[in-house]
């Protein structure tokens, strides 16, 4: 079965500070990794994609098929970063998002 | 990028009454949608896919007949809350893509359902 797992519901970090947002998933396939964001009162947007990889916003996640993660990194942390971060994988095509339970990132000033 | 509107953003209603919310995407045209609900605090549960002009698709679990979904068109789906009680409120979101493979999943701002 597909399985996302986001260990940590709650991320603070310093501003400025690297941050690192773990996200590993359970897929028997070869699934598409994504990593969608939820700012305060906005709707749910996509930030990254494992098959683009691309840099948004500062934040890079790399796909490890060894340890089955994609996490999440960026290596200086804004105050504009802090949401709420989903990982979500999906078979190949155009299947439902299994989503993870997210992880609130905050930034302190 | 797309745009997916929901309708309406809030709604309180009694037990026992019915319920629709809308999704529309506005500015292309999306062969296939998903609801999901979301409780507070938690992850989006999937819980059905929808094609245009087929029947959609549940999740194990989620009553067909008790959340009713549409998708005649290109650019509409319904999901329709069928004699709600309490324990159906929650936060409904969908999302809207395109039929080429592998294109993003574009969401709505959600619909907060308070059943009293």
């Amino acid at each position: 079965a597909q399985r996302v797992t986001q260990p940590e519901k709650l991320l603070s970090v310093f501003k400025g500070a690297p941050v690192e947002l773990k996200c590993n998933y359970s897929y028997s396939g070869s699934p598409e990794l994504f990593w969608y964001v939820q700012y305060s009162r906005q709707r749910l947007q996509l930030l990254l994609r494992h098959i683009s990889r691309e840099s948004i916003k500062g934040f890079t996640a790399d796909l490890n098929k060894g340890e089955t993660s994609f996490h999440l990194k960026k290596p200086f942390a804004q105050e504009e970063d802090s949401a709420m971060y989903y990982c979500a994988l999906r078979d190949r095509g155009n299947t439902p998002l299994v989503f993870g339970k997210g992880t609130r990132l905050s930034v302190i000033a | 990028g797309a745009v997916v509107s929901q309708h309406p953003s809030w709604v309180i209603c009694k037990s026992g009454t019915s319920v629709k919310i809308e999704c529309r995407s506005l500015d292309f045209q999306a062969t296939t949608m998903f609801w999901y609900r979301q409780f507070p605090k938690q992850s989006l549960m999937l819980m059905a896919t929808s094609n245009e002009g087929s029947k959609a698709t549940y999740e194990q679990g989620v009553e067909k007949d008790k959340f009713l979904i549409n998708h005649a068109s290109l650019t509409l789906s319904t999901l329709t809350v069928t004699s709600a009680h309490p324990e159906d409120s929650s936060f409904y979101i969908c999302s809207a893509q395109v039929a080429l493979a592998g294109s993003e999943q574009f969401f709505g701002p959600g619909t907060r359902l308070t059943v009293l």
